[in-house]
């Protein structure tokens, strides 16, 4: 069964604070693995979307990167601020089929405080 | 412009009775999808609409469940007979047409439904 894990369930940092979350994948093969940021009450707002030939990409503080052989992705936030508090969603698109047929995972929750 | 839109932004209903969803994708973006957001669970996937083509129906949970599409644009998402396990937050997104590289999807804000 193609699954999505993410790890930590949850994160409380300090601003300024860097902070790594986890994605482990079984979904294979794959076409491409992208984070997306949900702020309460809000739809999710993409972030990096990477293929599988990718290793890292960036966008501002955000930076994600990929390991396909070892089937992990990891976000990297630097210098936290308090609106990066939200849920982080790592998403994966099975290669072939539906262009909607998408895995998410269930997210990571970070809180930054002051 | 505007983003994805969607109404009602919440809806409360009895068990037994009949809800529909709107969606109002972004001007010009050929693909729409549904996904539904449980409680403490990941997003969903139940159906994605692209152009013209018939939709791919696959995540529909059950028959009670249906969705279209009309002129290629606003999409209404019915759920007949709601039970209590449909409280969640529906989500609509939309996406351009792909000439190359990879689609991004934008997401409205959601419809939260809560069965009682």
């Amino acid at each position: 069964k193609n699954q999505v894990e993410q790890s930590p369930q949850s994160l409380i940092i300090l601003e300024g604070k860097n902070c790594t979350l986890q994605c482990n994948y079984t979904v294979s093969p794959f076409s491409n693995l992208r984070w997306y940021k949900q702020d309460t009450g809000r739809g999710p707002v993409s972030l990096t979307i990477m293929t599988f030939s990718e290793n890292t990409k960036s966008n501002g503080r955000y930076t994600a990167t990929l390991d396909a052989d070892t089937k992990q992705s990891s976000l990297h936030i630097t210098a936290s601020q308090l609106s990066d508090s939200a849920s982080y969603i790592c998403v994966v698109r099975p290669y072939g089929g539906s262009q909607g047929n998408l895995i998410f995972g269930k997210g990571t929750k970070l809180s930054v405080k002051p | 412009g505007a983003g994805v839109s969607q109404s009602p932004s919440n809806k409360v209903t009895e068990k037994g009775k009949d809800v529909e969803l709107r969606c109002d994708p972004i001007s010009g973006h050929t693909a729409l999808y549904w996904y539904r957001q449980s409680l403490g669970q990941g997003l969903e996937f139940l159906i994605y609409f692209q152009g013209n083509s018939a939709p791919d129906k696959s995540g529909l949970p059950s028959d009670r469940f249906s969705a279209e599409r009309t002129g290629g644009s606003v999409s209404t998402l019915t759920i007949q007979r709601t039970q209590q396990e449909d409280s969640a937050v529906y989500l609509c997104a939309s996406s351009p047409p792909r000439l190359a590289g990879v689609e991004t999807q934008y997401f409205g804000p959601g419809t939260r439904l809560l069965v009682l």
